[in-house]
């Protein structure tokens, strides 16, 4: 299980706040990606990123915000402007896209707004 | 873009029956399917996968089928167990695309 880990595991925030989530791996892989995981809806994509300082908006990426500085650090910052923070985020990491598009998820870290 | 459909949500079994879970797919330039397996409180972790040049694929008591032309893949386990108890995701990408759709998950439970 090791290889991308996730901080914290627990998260509370009151409302108005930003908070930002850990994600680091050292699987020297170039592409990041973080979900959002819902009760009934899958994994929906925030962000995703194949090279340092450079990333892509998901499917779902309003009141979220990310950076690439390093290649194997990806945050992700919980904006106040995101109107139902609470969830499971997971990130997770791969190889550049190619013939083999495995993704090796972390623990993931559980926000809840209070 | 690619919408992937899961179906059922909740899947009860007993000990030692076969589990059959179902993915529809919209986008027909897809061409890799993996399932993903995460038990309670854990993560994600990758079990099967499947590309488009092969019809099945078997992994022990694990198996994943495809239909290209009717757009669906399906994962088999046979003689269940009580640790097969997890959510199922399957999810579709093109090779060499740069993200992976997700299904909505399949929970499956295993009575003994």
């Amino acid at each position: 299980d090791g290889g991308i880990t996730q901080s914290p595991k627990y998260l509370f925030r009151k409302e108005g706040q930003n908070v930002t989530l850990s994600c680091e791996q050292n699987l020297n892989h170039d592409a990041m990606y973080w979900y959002r995981q819902d009760p009934g809806q899958g994994l929906r994509l925030i962000y995703y990123s194949q090279i340092v300082n450079d990333f892509q908006k998901g499917d779902i990426a309003e009141g979220y915000s990310v950076s690439r500085e390093k290649k194997e650090s990806f945050p992700l910052t919980v904006t106040s402007a995101q109107k139902n923070p609470t969830a499971f985020y997971l990130c997770a990491s791969g190889h550049l896209p190619g013939s083999y598009n495995e993704q090796f998820f972390g623990p993931g870290t559980r926000l809840t707004v209070l | 873009g690619e919408n992937v459909e899961q179906h059922p949500s909740t899947l009860s079994v007993q000990e030692g029956d076969s589990a059959v879970i179902k993915c529809t797919y919209s986008d027909s330039a897809s061409n890799y399917f993996p399932w993903y397996k995460q038990e309670l409180g854990k993560r994600p972790q990758l079990i099967i996968d499947i590309r488009s040049n092969v019809g099945e694929k078997k992994d022990q008591r694990i198996a994943v089928t495809l239909n290209k032309t009717a757009k669906h893949f399906s994962l088999h386990i046979t003689e269940t167990q009580p640790e097969d108890s997890a959510v199922y995701f399957c999810a579709a990408s093109k090779l060499g695309g740069n993200k992976l759709v997700f299904g909505a998950g399949t929970i499956l439970r295993v009575k003994s």
